[in-house]
């Protein structure tokens, strides 16, 4: 069984562009979530998703931004990129809200220059 | 919102048991608590949860106490490639709207 896709693995933006970045979850799975990790530290917490509407935000500007399709794929979009921005994008599904176990992708390398 | 504190960094000898504890002193009723491991370079991966009692499963088990304020992950026998971060979490079971906090985790050593 294929486990969660994230595309691109790793990227290169400029400060003020924007970026979208994708996740594809297990099949059956109807939640998404976002996750920022830079080096060192945990994950952060950025959006979650359920069956299409969000059920959660982390504490992150409104340049972040997430929606998730019919399919249950997902798409993260940062507009206006800092430098502070890089950092590893990770996607993580599960097939409901709360209890269950999440399933995390490999991650994007978001790389701002 | 719910947090976790675990040690910053454990050392084990391969082949050994190894306990990594993790304190949740504001855990609710409807928490579960839920272990995970990153390798380098590799998105997290999910070990074990549970809520009440205590769980085991191939990777792992999970000692739950009775008042839910701590809990402890064992490996019953540590080997090289269970060197990772190990981060503990909680994730409300009843929610309709979550927010997922993981702190810095506990860097797992193994000592060959």
């Amino acid at each position: 069984d294929a486990g969660v896709t994230q595309s691109p693995t790793h990227l290169i933006k400029t400060r003020g562009q924007q970026v979208t970045l994708r996740c594809s979850p297990i099949s059956g799975h109807k939640s998404v979530s976002w996750y920022q990790q830079v080096l060192g530290q945990g994950p952060q917490f950025i959006f979650q998703y359920y069956e299409k509407e969000e059920r959660g935000r982390g504490n992150f500007p409104d340049r972040f931004s997430a929606r998730q399709f019919p399919n249950y794929s997902s798409e993260l979009n940062v507009n206006a990129l800092l430098l502070g921005d890089s950092a590893l994008y990770l996607c993580a599904s599960s097939w409901r809200l709360g209890g269950t176990e999440a399933f995390f992708g490999q991650g994007t390398r978001l790389t701002v220059v | 919102d719910a947090k976790t504190t675990q040690p910053n960094s454990m050392e084990s000898n391969e082949e050994e048991p190894v306990h990594l504890p993790c304190n949740h002193s504001t855990i609710s009723g409807t928490d579960y608590i839920h272990w995970y491991r990153q390798l380098p370079s590799q998105g997290p991966e999910y070990v074990i949860h549970g809520l009440t009692s205590n769980v085991n499963n191939r990777m792992a088990s999970l000692a739950i106490a009775e008042d839910r304020k701590s809990s402890t992950l064992i490996l019953h026998r540590a080997t090289l490639r269970d060197a990772a971060v190990y981060y503990c979490i909680l994730r409300d079971g009843q929610t309709s709207y979550d927010k997922v906090i993981f702190g810095p985790g506990t860097s797992l050593s193994v000592i060959p």
